[in-house]
C-alpha cells in the first residue's frame, strides 16, 4: 500500500481564499484523523471519523473549518474564508478498527496563508 | 479525559550519549502506549508501541516500557547518533473509542 496520502504537498494563497487540502487513507483502515501543526500549539487533533462518519470533530477551531468524508477513500478539510493564523501544517492520519495499532500518517500540507 | 505528559525539550547531546526522554499518561482502562518520531519536513513514523503493562517497546536501538505502577512510557536509547535529531512523541490510543492523544514533542538534537 502507498500509505497515506494528502495533496497538496505545500499550498500558498490569500488571505479570505478558499483552502482545501485532501487525504486519501490507507484501504481497509476503519478510522481517519486531521491533525493541526504548529510551533506554538504542537500538534492538536481537529477531527476524526469512523466508517466515514465524523465521531469527534471539538477541535475544530471555528466555523470556518470543515472536514467531510464522502466515502471510505477520500476525505477533505476545507477553510473559508482563510486567515494567517491559519498557517500551518495540516496531516491526515488513517488506522484499523483494533485499539493495538497504530495510527498511520501522511506526509502532510503545509499550508502557507499570507 | 487521557492525557500524555513528556519532557518537551530541547534536549541536546553529544553522539553516543545516552538517551531518556520521560512520557507520563492518565488515561481509564488501558490504553496501548506509542513513541512516534518526526524528521525535519515529514510526517509521524511510529518508532516503537507496547499494548499491555510490562510490555517492552523496541527499535532502532530504541526502547520503552510500559508500566502501569507508575503510569510511564519513557524512551531510552543507549548510544545517539547524530541521524536520531527529530521529535519524538509519546502517545496513547484509549480503549473508549479509538482515538490518539499525543504528548507535545520532544526535540532531540545530536552533535557529533
Amino acid at each position: 500500500d502507498a500509505g497515506v496520502i494528502q495533496s497538496p504537498r505545500h499550498e500558498v494563497t490569500e488571505m479570505g481564499q478558499e483552502v482545501t487540502l485532501r487525504c486519501k487513507p490507507i484501504s481497509g483502515h476503519d478510522y481517519l484523523f486531521w491533525y493541526r501543526q504548529t510551533m506554538m500549539r504542537g500538534l492538536e487533533l481537529l477531527i476524526y471519523f469512523n466508517n466515514n462518519v465524523p465521531i469527534d470533530d471539538s477541535g475544530m477551531p471555528e466555523d470556518r473549518f470543515s472536514a467531510k468524508m464522502p466515502n471510505a477513500s477520500f476525505s477533505t478539510l476545507k477553510i473559508q474564508p482563510s486567515e494567517p493564523r491559519d498557517s500551518a501544517v495540516y496531516f491526515c492520519a488513517s488506522s484499523p478498527i483494533s485499539v493495538f495499532t497504530e495510527a498511520f500518517f501522511g506526509q502532510g500540507t503545509r499550508l502557507t496563508v499570507v | 479525559g487521557d492525557s500524555v505528559t513528556q519532557m518537551e525539550g530541547p534536549v541536546t547531546l553529544s553522539e553516543e550519549a545516552f538517551l531518556t526522554i520521560n512520557c507520563t499518561y492518565t488515561a481509564t482502562g488501558y490504553p496501548s502506549l506509542f513513541w512516534y518520531v518526526q524528521y525535519p519536513g515529514e510526517g509521524l513514523q511510529l518508532l516503537l508501541k507496547a499494548t499491555k503493562a510490562d510490555d517492552k517497546g523496541s527499535n532502532k536501538g530504541f526502547e520503552a516500557t510500559y508500566r502501569k505502577e507508575t503510569t510511564s512510557f519513557h524512551l531510552e536509547k543507549g548510544s545517539v547518533q547524530v541521524s536520531d535529531s527529530a521529535v519524538y512523541f509519546c502517545a496513547l490510543s484509549g480503549n473508549y473509542g479509538q482515538n490518539f492523544v499525543f504528548g507535545p514533542g520532544t526535540r532531540l538534537s545530536v552533535l557529533p
